[in-house]
């Protein structure tokens, strides 16, 4: 199957700062990739779509400037928790499709933050 | 808006015994997937399902879509400890978007 790396897998950081993930499809060139974020014992909540080139496509209730969406390349797209506070911790899952395999979204190991 | 509602909500079995899990959708899906997560990790693909009355298996889990799309099962045949975990559906209900709506989850443990 397809593999598509999360990074860093564990953040802890002061309230205020900004925190970025990467979440790199390796062995397929991504043409959408998806943010989620998940919740302690509760199913995955999409946040937001990018395709690589454009501006991503942000859900109904997350804010598109607290949570900046890159992608940048075929296999690179990164999430910014910009001026991060205690309620944005939480675990942040992304996923890919492209390739051969394109209805199929292959997900990261995720990212889990914490906001002190 | 669409909603995926998966049952049972956990389920513990015997090692050895088969199990079904179900997920049923409000609305008719375009595609069906089956994930398996580990707490506090990613998920792993297991079945992909986008015809009605289409069933596919691997090793020992079947996955089945019904004709209407609306519902499907996933069932492990004698279960093994490592089939423990959550297991999600995930539906596709808006054409090729890619867009997924997860169901809350199914909690599974065997006990040895």
């Amino acid at each position: 199957g397809a593999v598509v790396s999360q990074h860093p897998s564990w953040v802890i950081c002061k309230s205020g700062t900004s925190v970025k993930i990467e979440c790199r499809s390796l062995d397929f060139q991504a043409t959408t990739m998806f943010w989620y974020r998940q919740f302690p014992k509760q199913s995955l909540m999409l946040m937001a779509t990018s395709n690589e080139g454009s501006k991503a496509t942000y859900e109904q209730g997350v804010e598109k400037d607290k949570f900046l969406i890159n992608h940048a390349s075929l296999t690179l797209s990164t999430l910014t928790v910009t001026s991060a506070h205690p309620e944005d911790s939480s675990f942040y899952i992304c996923s890919a499709r492209g390739g051969l395999a394109k209805n199929i979204q292959y997900f990261g190991a995720g990212t889990r933050l914490s906001v002190l | 808006s669409q909603e995926l509602e998966q049952s049972p909500q956990s389920l513990i079995v015997q090692e050895g015994k088969n199990l079904t899990i179900n997920c049923t959708s409000s609305k008719t899906l375009y595609g069906l997937y089956w994930y398996k997560q580990k707490y506090g990790e990613g998920l792993i693909f297991l079945m992909m399902l986008q015809k009605g009355g289409e069933e596919k298996s691997h090793e020992k889990i079947t996955a089945k879509l019904d004709e209407k799309k609306q519902q499907s099962s996933l069932h492990i045949t004698a279960s093994q400890p490592s089939h423990a975990g959550i297991y999600l559906c995930g539906g596709n209900g808006s054409g090729n978007t890619g867009k997924l709506i997860f169901g809350q989850g199914t909690t599974l443990q065997v006990k040895p």
